[in-house]
């Protein structure tokens, strides 16, 4: 599959689990996104990682764990969550972090249920 | 901070009327503003940017820094123009969504 590919699609897991999302990029871009996506909230950024290095960390929470081995692959992993932080988890990439005028694309997201 | 607003949550107009989806900001820099669209059982993907000043799938959106807004506008809906539209801010290279607008629009 081209494009942005987002695994799993759903995941439920306990607080004290520990779990990983990941977001595989195939376009050859160098910037990537974690977006968490609740109801009744707008899209927030979580991290920004351009060329592998994270360049933005939005105040979350350290028990979400980004993790970026290279332009193409991107983690987040996760340990000890709340049920607050049930909601649809969203990676998408760019060709580069610092144009501002570039598009970013979406992945189909990682519906996480937190029990 | 910068802030994303589209007041409205559920738009539904008929099939052929005109549509209108408001988007105001708040920035203090120079704006670059995109419409995201998410179709049903789709991803969210792009529509367009301020910046192209192009007219995608019919919609066009203008940019009024005097009143901060990024309306976008389409004449004539169509019922596959049912999806749901998020205004974005990019500022100091992070996106900032508004809360999406749902259209629907009847046959």
């Amino acid at each position: 599959e081209t494009g942005v590919t987002q695994t799993p699609r759903h995941l439920v897991m306990g607080m004290t689990n520990k779990k990983s999302l990941k977001c595989e990029q195939h376009l050859g871009h160098n910037a990537m996104y974690w977006y968490k996506q609740s109801a009744k909230k707008p899209l927030e950024l979580m991290f920004v990682y351009n060329f592998k290095e994270q360049t933005e960390n939005n105040s979350v929470p350290s028990r979400f764990s980004p993790e970026c081995p290279n332009s193409s692959h991107l983690f987040l992993h996760l340990h000890t969550l709340q049920p607050e932080d049930s909601a649809l988890y969203l990676c998408a990439s760019s060709q580069d972090w610092d144009n501002g005028n570039q598009p970013q694309h979406f992945g189909d997201g990682t519906r996480l249920s937190i029990l | 901070a910068q802030r994303v607003t589209q007041p409205e949550k559920l738009l539904s107009v008929f099939k052929g009327a005109p549509v209108e989806l408001k988007c105001n900001y708040s920035y203090s820099g120079s704006p670059e503003l995109f419409w995201y669209v998410q179709y049903s059982r789709q991803r969210l993907q792009l529509l367009l940017r301020h910046i192209s000043r192009e007219s995608i799938k019919g919609f066009t959106a203008d940019l009024n820094k005097g009143e901060t807004s990024f309306h976008l506008k389409k004449p004539f809906a169509q019922e596959e123009d049912s999806a749901m539209y998020y205004c974005a801010l990019n500022a100091g290279n992070m996106l900032t969504f508004g809360g999406g607008t749902r259209l629907m629009v009847k046959p």
